[in-house]
């Protein structure tokens, strides 16, 4: 069973407008949460964080809020530009355990 | 050179070949990590090494098998792999394996495809 669900396999959204890419967790021991970027055929790169003890963390155009009664993450880019287009991965982990739990991504794409 | 790099980019491999994917990095980082990504699945992590030991081994086939030099190389050694194995594998590296580890720096990742 997946701790960790991105159930939008893929989002388009009007360049200029915002995105949201959503995230639900069913384990409420995790305590940070990551969302991470890739581009085809390179590897994922660090994109934001946020500790379970805030509900918001915001860096630049990118925000992500924390909804720990539902367990719901999001992400909100804005505005969306051409070169956000991208897979977003959500990642959660526990304070006692050091690995990532992995969602399966959403796909961005951006419309000019 | 910075970062983590990984090498060969592509990798085609029949079934009976033996092969090895390189991962090298130069952040001074503790811990690395083998990923596989298959097509619309989450990321699957294969081993963890923290201080050049290996920590954890996530029931992955013996047909893989982790080799970590040093706390700069990891090496992923395969043989007589299956079709299904084919895949992105991902390397990865961190400060330490620890409670303090919020994030991974990742290498481009091998595109394995076995025939």
């Amino acid at each position: 069973d997946q701790q960790v669900k991105q159930n939008s396999p893929s989002l388009s959204v009007q360049e200029g407008r915002i995105s949201i890419l959503n995230c639900d967790y069913t384990n409420s021991m995790f305590d940070y949460f990551l969302w991470y970027k890739k581009y085809p055929a390179e590897g994922p790169t660090f994109l934001i964080s946020i500790s379970s003890i805030k509900d918001k963390n915001e860096d630049g155009r990118f925000t992500v809020f924390l909804n720990k009664s539902a367990k719901h993450l999001s992400l909100h880019i804005v505005p969306s530009q051409p070169g956000d287009s991208a897979v977003y991965f959500c990642a959660a982990k526990e304070d006692s355990n050091y690995q990532l739990i992995w969602g399966a991504g959403t796909k961005l794409i951006i419309k000019p | 050179e910075t970062g983590v790099t990984q090498t060969p980019r592509h990798l085609v491999m029949g079934m009976t070949n033996k092969k090895s994917l390189k991962c090298e990095q130069h952040l001074g980082h503790n811990a690395m990590y083998w990923y596989k990504q298959s097509a619309k699945k989450p990321l699957e992590l294969m081993f963890v090494y923290n201080f050049k030991e290996q920590t954890e081994n996530n029931s992955v086939p013996s047909r893989f098998s982790p080799e970590c030099p040093n706390s700069s190389h990891l090496f992923l050694h395969l043989h007589t792999l299956q079709p299904e194995d084919s895949a992105l594998y991902l390397c990865a590296s961190s400060q330490g394996a620890g409670l303090a580890n919020y994030g991974y720096t990742f290498g481009s990742g091998t595109r394995l495809t076995v025939v």
